[in-house]
């Protein structure tokens, strides 16, 4: 089964706008993590945030984590054309390294 | 720069053929894995190893297998392609995680997209 299930969605913004997009998980977890796929590339590591973290930065990422609701979000700020690219969330419900990706999320930046 | 290679960017077989994608990492990492992505179903994992001569089975493990002679390297196997393995086939290597302080951060191969005809 899937953890980690991102809302699936296609975001479309202008460069320049913010984009969000969230991801939920069914069990207990020790960390999240954030990636970027590139059309028709590998995964990309972004970020990660531990359980006992409620917000993160690095750059323009901005991740929050509810541990009570079960959910994440991930905030890309001031967006480039270069942020074009699939989002994916991903946790290790299993407690043995082994990551669940979620669907992901599609966003397209407007130059 | 850390790195994990795949052997192809593209493959084409044919239906029936054995197919062997192979995966390397220099970053001595004790865990490998393989996943499969297709359109609207995400990522989803093949077999995994945590070190070597290990394997277990993921998601998805029907009709292929794994070889893992040497830490660095992890090979996927289609014993016998058939067109629905059609996919992008990815390659990711970390660090087991120590504790839950650990870092489960996976590198990823730029990915083979597999085409059975």
């Amino acid at each position: 089964s899937q953890q980690g299930e991102e809302d699936p969605q296609a975001l479309s913004i202008q460069e320049g706008e913010n984009a969000t997009m969230n991801c939920s998980y069914k069990t207990s977890i020790n960390n999240l993590q954030w990636y970027r796929q590139n059309s028709g590339r590998g995964l990309v590591h972004l970020i990660l945030i531990r359980s006992n973290e409620r917000e993160k930065h690095s750059g323009r990422l901005r991740v929050t984590l509810d541990t009570s609701k079960k959910s994440s979000s991930l905030l890309i700020t001031a967006s480039r054309a270069a942020d074009t690219a699939s989002y994916f969330c991903a946790t290790d419900p299993y407690g043995n390294n082994r990551l669940a990706f979620g669907k992901g999320n599609q966003v397209v930046v407007i130059p | 720069d850390v790195k994990v290679t795949q052997s192809s960017r593209y493959l084409v077989k044919r239906t029936g053929e054995k197919v062997f994608l192979e995966c390397v990492q220099d970053m001595d990492h004790e865990n490998m894995f393989w996943y499969r992505q297709d359109p609207g179903l995400g990522l989803r994992l093949i077999y995994f190893s945590y070190d070597v001569k290990m394997k277990e089975k993921g998601d998805i493990p029907e009709g292929y297998s794994v070889s893992r002679e040497k830490k660095e390297r992890f090979s996927l196997i289609l014993e016998s392609a058939s067109t629905n393995q059609t996919s992008m086939y990815l390659c990711a290597s970390s660090f087991p995680q120590m504790g839950p302080l650990g870092n489960t951060e996976a590198f990823f191969g730029q990915g083979t997209r597999l085409t059975v005809v």
